[in-house]
């Protein structure tokens, strides 16, 4: 079964400044899709980036980045730039070829002015 | 575009009454939906997979009669807890797949449901 572990359950970052929210995963799949996605206290799932398993080029989306090793299975977000709106929890997820997503348990980040 | 409404964003019930949660693809056609249940500070916790047109797959440890799912069009499917208890006082979130694509899934806004 595909696992998805995000080993930080809190997070603390000054303004400005750049922190890494780390996620594993374990899959036997070749064709998969990762993501991070962004649940700020409003509660609405945000994507903040997609990467796609076959491309060796880690995305970036403005200040959100990513570090694919996919032999590793190691999927990290960096943010840089915090802003106090980046304050939220943050979810590493998986995707495989029938659609169904796999979470991490989840990353409570909080920006400080 | 891509956008995901649920009604309502909250409900508060009496326990032992029924509760039906919409989830609608506003833009688009939805042949998937996913529900979600969520408590505070935990993950999203996959409870079923809603096909158009077709019974829905649940995932283990839910319960079927508990938690009827109905996916009548391609823009709504709607989740009904039965004879609610406040154990099932929880975050609802609802997703839609688009297309063919795999790997697109928009969520709805979700839904706080709260039994007394």
């Amino acid at each position: 079964a595909q696992t998805v572990t995000q080993s930080q359950p809190e997070m603390s970052v000054q303004e400005a400044e750049t922190v890494t929210l780390s996620c594993t995963y374990d899959t036997s799949e070749s064709n998969y899709y990762l993501f991070w996605y962004k649940q700020p206290p409003s509660r609405q799932m945000i994507l903040v980036i997609r990467q796609e398993a076959y491309k060796q080029q880690n995305a970036t989306e403005n200040r959100f980045s990513v570090n694919f090793q996919k032999a590793a299975k190691s999927f990290s977000l960096k943010i840089s730039d915090s802003q106090l709106g980046d304050t939220a929890m943050y979810f590493c997820a998986f995707i495989e070829s029938y659609g169904k997503l796999t979470f991490g348990q989840g990353t409570i980040l909080t920006v400080h002015p | 575009g891509a956008v995901v409404s649920q009604h309502p964003s909250r409900v508060i019930c009496k326990s032992g009454t029924s509760v039906k949660i919409e989830c609608r693809s506003l833009d688009f056609q939805a042949t998937t939906m996913f529900w979600y249940r969520q408590f505070p500070k935990q993950s999203l916790m996959l409870m079923a997979t809603s096909n158009e047109g077709s019974k829905a797959t649940y995932e283990q440890g839910v319960e079927k009669d508990k938690f009827l799912i109905n996916h009548a069009s391609l823009t709504l499917s709607t989740l009904t807890v039965t004879s609610a208890h406040p154990e099932d006082s929880s975050f609802y979130i609802c997703s839609a797949k688009r297309g063919d694509s795999y790997n697109e899934q928009f969520f709805g806004p979700g839904t706080r449901l709260t039994v007394l």
